[in-house]
Protein backbone atom coordinates (compact mmCIF):
# COMPACT_ATOMS: atom_id res chain seq x y z
CA UNK A 1 0.00 0.00 0.00
CA UNK A 2 0.64 3.86 -0.30
CA UNK A 3 2.16 4.12 -3.81
CA UNK A 4 2.58 7.36 -5.02
CA UNK A 5 3.15 7.76 -9.04
CA UNK A 6 4.76 10.38 -11.32
CA UNK A 7 4.46 11.63 -14.58
CA UNK A 8 6.27 11.69 -16.54
CA UNK A 9 9.22 9.60 -15.47
CA UNK A 10 11.68 11.92 -17.65
CA UNK A 11 10.73 14.67 -20.12
CA UNK A 12 12.41 17.05 -22.46
CA UNK A 13 11.35 20.77 -23.34
CA UNK A 14 12.79 23.23 -24.72
CA UNK A 15 13.84 26.62 -23.06
CA UNK A 16 10.41 28.96 -22.95
CA UNK A 17 8.06 26.30 -22.46
CA UNK A 18 5.99 24.82 -19.72
CA UNK A 19 5.96 21.27 -18.26
CA UNK A 20 3.51 19.74 -16.13
CA UNK A 21 4.58 17.21 -13.89
CA UNK A 22 1.66 15.05 -12.00
CA UNK A 23 1.83 13.16 -8.91
CA UNK A 24 -0.91 10.68 -7.71
CA UNK A 25 -1.53 8.60 -4.49
CA UNK A 26 -2.90 5.64 -6.10
CA UNK A 27 -4.15 3.42 -2.89
CA UNK A 28 -4.88 5.90 -0.20
CA UNK A 29 -6.20 9.66 -0.20
CA UNK A 30 -3.53 12.26 0.35
CA UNK A 31 -4.51 15.71 1.85
CA UNK A 32 -1.19 16.78 1.70
CA UNK A 33 1.55 16.46 -1.03
CA UNK A 34 4.84 17.41 -1.10
CA UNK A 35 7.18 18.99 -3.83
CA UNK A 36 10.79 18.13 -3.74
CA UNK A 37 14.04 19.15 -6.04
CA UNK A 38 17.36 17.13 -5.98
CA UNK A 39 20.08 18.62 -7.50
CA UNK A 40 22.92 16.22 -8.82
CA UNK A 41 25.13 14.39 -6.49
CA UNK A 42 22.62 16.98 -3.56
CA UNK A 43 19.91 16.12 -1.32
CA UNK A 44 16.60 16.35 -1.44
CA UNK A 45 15.24 20.31 -1.14
CA UNK A 46 11.54 21.06 -0.39
CA UNK A 47 9.77 23.26 -2.88
CA UNK A 48 6.32 23.82 -1.51
CA UNK A 49 3.31 22.11 0.74
CA UNK A 50 0.45 21.05 -1.05
CA UNK A 51 -2.79 21.08 0.46
CA UNK A 52 -5.82 19.76 -1.24
CA UNK A 53 -8.34 22.52 -2.34
CA UNK A 54 -6.15 25.28 -0.99
CA UNK A 55 -2.90 27.22 -1.81
CA UNK A 56 0.87 25.81 -1.64
CA UNK A 57 2.96 26.88 0.62
CA UNK A 58 6.43 27.83 -0.78
CA UNK A 59 9.59 27.41 0.56
CA UNK A 60 11.90 30.48 1.02
CA UNK A 61 13.58 31.41 -2.15
CA UNK A 62 11.06 29.36 -4.31
CA UNK A 63 8.95 31.49 -7.38
CA UNK A 64 5.52 30.63 -6.71
CA UNK A 65 4.78 32.46 -10.21
CA UNK A 66 7.52 29.89 -11.83
CA UNK A 67 6.24 26.58 -10.05
CA UNK A 68 2.96 26.59 -9.83
CA UNK A 69 1.10 24.05 -7.62
CA UNK A 70 -2.27 23.06 -8.08
CA UNK A 71 -3.77 20.16 -5.80
CA UNK A 72 -7.51 19.74 -6.63
CA UNK A 73 -7.96 15.97 -5.29
CA UNK A 74 -7.15 13.96 -2.22
CA UNK A 75 -5.48 11.53 -4.89
CA UNK A 76 -3.22 14.26 -7.52
CA UNK A 77 -1.44 17.05 -7.37
CA UNK A 78 0.21 18.80 -10.44
CA UNK A 79 3.34 20.94 -10.49
CA UNK A 80 3.94 23.17 -13.67
CA UNK A 81 7.59 24.94 -14.20
CA UNK A 82 6.35 27.44 -16.72
CA UNK A 83 8.90 29.36 -19.03
CA UNK A 84 11.24 26.77 -18.37
CA UNK A 85 15.01 27.54 -18.41
CA UNK A 86 18.53 25.20 -18.62
CA UNK A 87 18.95 25.74 -14.98
CA UNK A 88 15.50 24.10 -14.24
CA UNK A 89 16.75 21.41 -15.29
CA UNK A 90 16.91 18.89 -11.86
CA UNK A 91 15.24 15.73 -10.47
CA UNK A 92 11.25 16.75 -9.31
CA UNK A 93 10.36 14.45 -6.51
CA UNK A 94 7.21 14.38 -4.99
CA UNK A 95 5.35 12.96 -1.91
CA UNK A 96 2.58 12.55 0.15
CA UNK A 97 0.88 11.54 3.67
CA UNK A 98 -1.82 10.11 4.30
CA UNK A 99 -4.74 11.63 5.15
CA UNK A 100 -5.46 11.65 9.45
CA UNK A 101 -2.00 9.96 9.30
CA UNK A 102 1.62 10.31 10.94
CA UNK A 103 4.23 12.28 9.72
CA UNK A 104 5.48 9.38 6.90
CA UNK A 105 5.79 10.36 3.38
CA UNK A 106 5.44 7.99 0.78
CA UNK A 107 7.61 9.09 -1.87
CA UNK A 108 7.22 8.85 -5.64
CA UNK A 109 9.55 7.79 -8.74
CA UNK A 110 10.51 10.94 -9.26
CA UNK A 111 10.85 13.30 -12.90
CA UNK A 112 13.87 14.11 -14.94
CA UNK A 113 13.55 17.22 -16.47
CA UNK A 114 15.64 18.63 -18.92
CA UNK A 115 15.33 22.08 -20.54
CA UNK A 116 17.37 22.24 -23.89
CA UNK B 1 15.42 24.48 13.98
CA UNK B 2 15.76 20.68 13.02
CA UNK B 3 19.23 19.69 11.30
CA UNK B 4 20.89 16.07 10.21
CA UNK B 5 24.22 15.26 9.76
CA UNK B 6 25.05 12.03 7.65
CA UNK B 7 28.43 11.81 9.12
CA UNK B 8 29.91 9.58 6.23
CA UNK B 9 29.38 11.00 2.43
CA UNK B 10 30.67 7.46 0.95
CA UNK B 11 30.79 3.90 2.73
CA UNK B 12 32.45 0.82 1.10
CA UNK B 13 32.17 -2.47 2.49
CA UNK B 14 32.48 -6.23 1.38
CA UNK B 15 29.40 -8.26 0.61
CA UNK B 16 28.91 -10.32 3.68
CA UNK B 17 30.15 -7.57 6.16
CA UNK B 18 28.00 -5.20 8.65
CA UNK B 19 27.37 -1.97 7.38
CA UNK B 20 27.25 1.05 9.76
CA UNK B 21 25.70 4.43 8.63
CA UNK B 22 25.83 7.53 11.22
CA UNK B 23 23.06 9.88 11.28
CA UNK B 24 22.99 12.27 14.76
CA UNK B 25 20.55 15.04 14.50
CA UNK B 26 19.94 18.27 16.00
CA UNK B 27 16.32 19.12 17.42
CA UNK B 28 14.59 21.13 19.57
CA UNK B 29 11.45 18.79 20.57
CA UNK B 30 10.95 15.08 19.97
CA UNK B 31 11.70 14.49 17.07
CA UNK B 32 10.02 11.32 14.28
CA UNK B 33 13.34 10.07 12.29
CA UNK B 34 13.23 8.33 9.18
CA UNK B 35 16.09 6.27 6.99
CA UNK B 36 15.29 6.56 3.46
CA UNK B 37 17.02 4.60 0.52
CA UNK B 38 17.37 6.14 -2.96
CA UNK B 39 18.35 3.42 -5.94
CA UNK B 40 19.73 5.47 -9.03
CA UNK B 41 17.38 7.66 -10.78
CA UNK B 42 14.57 6.41 -8.64
CA UNK B 43 12.52 7.95 -5.33
CA UNK B 44 13.18 7.35 -2.10
CA UNK B 45 11.87 4.37 -0.33
CA UNK B 46 11.15 4.01 3.69
CA UNK B 47 13.35 1.56 5.68
CA UNK B 48 12.64 2.58 8.70
CA UNK B 49 10.97 5.16 11.12
CA UNK B 50 11.23 6.00 14.84
CA UNK B 51 8.30 7.65 16.70
CA UNK B 52 9.59 7.51 20.48
CA UNK B 53 7.93 4.09 21.03
CA UNK B 54 10.75 1.50 21.12
CA UNK B 55 14.35 2.94 20.87
CA UNK B 56 15.49 0.12 18.11
CA UNK B 57 13.41 0.47 15.04
CA UNK B 58 13.81 -2.75 12.87
CA UNK B 59 13.26 -1.90 9.17
CA UNK B 60 12.39 -3.54 5.72
CA UNK B 61 15.52 -5.57 3.99
CA UNK B 62 17.20 -6.46 7.38
CA UNK B 63 18.42 -2.90 8.39
CA UNK B 64 17.61 -1.46 11.60
CA UNK B 65 18.38 1.83 13.42
CA UNK B 66 18.90 2.51 17.53
CA UNK B 67 17.60 6.04 18.25
CA UNK B 68 19.99 7.27 21.31
CA UNK B 69 18.96 10.67 22.40
CA UNK B 70 21.95 11.33 24.83
CA UNK B 71 23.95 10.94 21.46
CA UNK B 72 21.14 12.94 19.54
CA UNK B 73 22.34 10.00 16.99
CA UNK B 74 20.22 7.14 14.33
CA UNK B 75 22.45 5.23 13.05
CA UNK B 76 21.27 2.87 10.46
CA UNK B 77 22.91 -0.75 10.65
CA UNK B 78 22.83 -4.24 8.76
CA UNK B 79 24.34 -7.33 9.97
CA UNK B 80 25.36 -8.49 6.57
CA UNK B 81 25.54 -6.18 3.52
CA UNK B 82 24.41 -7.55 0.40
CA UNK B 83 24.88 -6.07 -3.81
CA UNK B 84 21.31 -4.89 -3.92
CA UNK B 85 22.16 -2.81 -1.05
CA UNK B 86 24.18 -0.54 -2.97
CA UNK B 87 22.24 2.57 -2.75
CA UNK B 88 22.18 5.88 -1.46
CA UNK B 89 20.85 6.60 2.24
CA UNK B 90 18.99 9.64 3.56
CA UNK B 91 18.73 9.98 7.27
CA UNK B 92 15.60 12.31 7.96
CA UNK B 93 14.17 14.37 10.88
CA UNK B 94 10.51 15.47 11.46
CA UNK B 95 8.89 17.49 13.76
CA UNK B 96 5.31 18.19 14.67
CA UNK B 97 4.04 19.33 11.19
CA UNK B 98 4.99 18.41 7.77
CA UNK B 99 8.19 19.07 7.02
CA UNK B 100 11.36 16.88 6.28
CA UNK B 101 14.75 17.86 6.62
CA UNK B 102 16.99 15.59 4.91
CA UNK B 103 20.49 14.73 5.95
CA UNK B 104 23.32 14.87 3.11
CA UNK B 105 23.25 10.95 2.40
CA UNK B 106 25.86 8.44 2.63
CA UNK B 107 26.36 6.63 -0.67
CA UNK B 108 26.44 2.94 0.31
CA UNK B 109 29.20 0.80 -2.25
CA UNK B 110 28.98 -3.28 -1.63
CA UNK B 111 31.86 -5.19 -3.05
CA UNK B 112 31.93 -8.63 -4.37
Amino acid sequence: GAVVSQHPSRVICKSGTSVKIECRSLDFQATTMFWYRQFPKKSLMLMATSNEGSKATYEQGVEKDKFLINHASLTLSTLTVTSAHPEDSSFYICSAKLAGGADTQYFGPGTRLTVL
Amino acid sequence: AQSVTQLDSHVSVSEGTPVLLRCNYSSSYSPSLFWYVQHPNKGLQLLLKYTSAATLVKGINGFEAEFKKSETSFHLTKPSAHMSDAAEYFCVVSEYGNKLVFGAGTILRVKS
